[in-house]
């Protein structure tokens, strides 16, 4: 069955500093990448997708992401964190299964950012 | 432009106590979903739904009830409240099968 591993239940960084986080897949046909991004009592809104295009993909507010299919991972990064993006990152996938689309969610990784 | 609406934002019930969860979409959209969001486990399928008249069971299916009777709507049933059910449950939508969900702001919900 797919799935999807997001190393690192919490993250902290300053303010300024890169953002790194990581996401693995584990599937032999790449499937389509989502990130997630999840505020404090607030919905799922999406930052960026992948859906074969270019393995670099730009979202919202600064973050990208690469796909690299001989790692199965689709990290997501900002090269300069903002007190802002603290939040709950989740990455996701939809396995090239056929039929409806059972979005795979790994665990979530807390960002938290500080002065 | 309200996106998908979720009611209640909260509720409390006691165990044995059944209750619906209301979500609706404005965006005409075919496929809709339920999911349950616990601490360290990201988000789980309920049930889904690819058009009126037509859902499905998820990951984590049991305990809960669902139905489609038009596009916009897609309610969610608690049988029989349980503790293991304390959850924030959160409803999505897309247009289409392989494109990105746009998700309630979710229902917060307590099992006494």
């Amino acid at each position: 069955a797919q799935s999807v591993t997001q190393l690192g239940s919490h993250v902290s960084v300053s303010e300024g500093a890169l953002v790194l986080l990581r996401c693995n897949y584990s599937s032999s046909v790449p499937p389509y990448l989502f990130w997630y991004v999840q505020y404090p009592n607030q919905g799922l809104q999406l930052l960026l997708k992948y859906t074969s295009a270019a393995t670099l993909v730009k979202g919202i507010n600064g973050f990208e992401a690469e796909f690299k299919k001989s790692e199965t991972s689709f990290h997501l990064t900002k090269p300069s964190a903002h007190m802002s993006d603290a939040a709950e990152y989740f990455c996701a996938v939809i396995p090239f299964s056929g039929g409806y689309n059972k979005l795979i969610f790994g665990a979530g990784t807390r960002l938290a950012v500080h002065p | 432009n309200a996106g998908v609406t979720q009611t209640p934002k909260f509720q409390v019930l006691k165990t044995g106590q059944s209750m619906t969860l209301q979500c609706a979409q404005d965006m005409n959209h075919e496929y809709m979903s339920w999911y349950r969001q616990d601490p360290g486990m990201g988000l789980r399928l309920i049930h889904y739904s690819v058009g009126a008249g037509i859902t499905d069971q998820g990951e984590v299916p049991n305990g809960y009830n669902v139905s489609r009777s038009t596009t916009e709507d897609f309610p969610l049933r608690l049988l029989s409240a349980a503790p293991s059910q304390t959850s924030v449950y959160f409803c999505a939508s897309s247009w289409a099968s392989n494109q990105p969900q746009h998700f309630g702001d979710g229902t917060r919900l307590s099992i006494l």
